[in-house]
């Protein structure tokens, strides 16, 4: 079990140039995410999927967009990168349908640090 | 006033000692509470969640909840260096798991 994995784990941009994060997971989970660290800011949520074929803003969604491409996918596009969107991005996933899932665990994968110049 | 506030540290504590971790959350509709460790350039991974008011044991981990003063700890019974990450709480407020984070705490244990 590889668990939530990420490419690229680097990447560099120039500003304007776009590009997609792949995010998968091998766990059969419903639900992922993604979002992004800042230093001194913790992880704010970016957008989320509850389920295969839904998918909803969170906290920070200005600038991006995303596609669940199957239960296992989750892909993060950046259509016109801009030096405010460099950050490590995570991707992640828990078991939870939707609905009350209070206790639902999210694993996180590694990382993509990303660098808009 | 931020949604969950941490106190970002840098926390510095003698190896043994017991390492106390602090959480305040604003909205008082929050359900669940997790406890995440991040080694540096890593990624989070969790350490225990809590629901219920009172403490939560797992092994040398304490999470202590108190929903009338909005405050959620984490102790670390006998520290040890491999202790030393940076601490993330986390707030739910239900429904498709939309986790809030605070800022996180650095902890150094020095041996």
């Amino acid at each position: 079990n590889a668990g939530v994995t990420q490419t690229p784990k680097f990447q560099v941009l120039k500003t304007g140039q776009s590009m997609t994060l792949q995010c998968a997971q091998d766990m059969n989970h419903n639900s992922m995410y993604w979002y992004r660290q800042d230093p001194g800011m913790g992880l704010r949520l970016i957008y989320y999927s509850a389920s295969e074929g839904t998918t909803d803003k969170g906290e920070v969604p200005n600038g991006y967009n995303v596609s669940r491409l199957n239960k296992r996918e989750f892909s993060l596009r950046l259509e016109s990168a801009a030096p405010s969107q460099t950050s490590v991005y995570f991707c992640a996933s828990s078991e939870a349908r939707g609905g009350r899932a209070s206790t639902d665990t999210q694993y996180f994968g590694p990382g993509t640090r990303l660098t808009v110049l | 006033q931020k949604e969950v506030e941490q106190n970002s540290g840098p926390l510095s504590v003698p190896e043994g000692a017991i390492a106390s971790l602090n959480c305040t959350y604003s909205d008082r509709g929050s359900q669940s509470f997790f406890w995440y460790r991040q080694y540096s350039g890593k990624s989070p991974e969790l350490i225990m969640f809590i629901y219920s008011n009172g403490d939560k044991e797992d092994g040398r981990f304490t999470a202590q909840l108190n929903k009338a003063s909005q405050y959620v700890s984490l102790l670390i019974r006998d520290s040890q260096p491999s202790d030393s990450a940076t601490y993330l709480c986390a707030v739910a407020r239900g429904g498709a798991q939309k986790l809030v984070f605070g800022q996180g705490t650095r902890l150094t244990i020095n041996p």
